[in-house]
């Protein structure tokens, strides 16, 4: 019964290559966030999408481009890969106005 | 913009000691509070928040945070720690009459020794 689920869970890459996460909850929320906890667990909002919609876009490079297909999905692309970008990378999810998050298991990013 | 203060980065703690880690934030409106907890190498979880009402909030674990408005500060307490307590401790912060934008602290570190 998972809540709010990330794939993969670990990702190793070089530099310079592109890569996916994927998120997905099964709470029926509509609102989906990304964050990214950096090597001393410094957790910042990057995105976060409603019904779909972005509504916050953080000061993030445009390196990192978020998709939201649906209201249950929420997937972040990174292209051209650096070192700088290893870090866990947490989703979250609400029910507006809920205002309590749900968090996914994370993934674990690391750049070589 | 929001911003949250934890002062106490590191804490060690003996088994059955009290504890209270503190958390304060800065924001010229009304706002949500939360303490979140993160075991090692797990997601995040919610111990408890604080809306409106009595400021003295419980949550799950016999977690306990009390919300002082003059103060800007919404402090963790547990009477009493065990050593499966030993995680990472959040404070967070979202404005009201949004859903967005939770603001962290940087997180308090908890080891409890036997």
């Amino acid at each position: 019964d998972t809540a709010v689920s990330q794939t993969p869970k670990y990702l190793v890459t070089q530099m310079g290559n592109d890569k996916s996460i994927k998120c997905e909850q099964n709470l029926g929320h509509d609102t989906m966030y990304w964050y990214k906890q950096d090597s001393k667990k410094f957790l910042k909002i990057m995105f976060s999408y409603n019904n779909k919609e972005l509504i916050i876009n953080e000061t993030v490079p445009n390196r990192f481009s978020p998709k939201s297909p649906d209201k249950a999905h929420l997937n972040l692309h990174i292209n051209s890969l650096e070192l700088g970008d290893s870090a866990v990378y947490f989703c979250a999810s609400t029910m507006t106005p809920s205002y309590e998050q749900y968090f996914g298991p994370g993934t674990r990013l690391t750049v070589t | 913009a929001q911003s949250v203060s934890q002062h106490n980065h590191h804490v060690i703690l003996s088994e059955a000691a009290s504890l209270e880690l503190g958390c304060n934030y800065s924001y010229g409106g009304t706002v949500n509070l939360f303490w979140y907890v993160q075991y090692p190498g797990q997601h995040l979880q919610l111990l408890l928040k604080y809306f409106s009402g009595d400021p003295l909030v419980k949550g799950i674990k016999g977690f306990e945070a009390e919300f002082i408005k003059s103060k800007f500060s919404f402090n963790l307490r547990k009477p009493s720690v065990q050593w499966s307590d030993t995680a990472e401790y959040f404070c967070a912060v979202s404005p009201t009459g949004t859903a967005s934008k939770l603001t962290f602290g940087t997180g308090t570190r908890l080891q409890v020794t036997l």
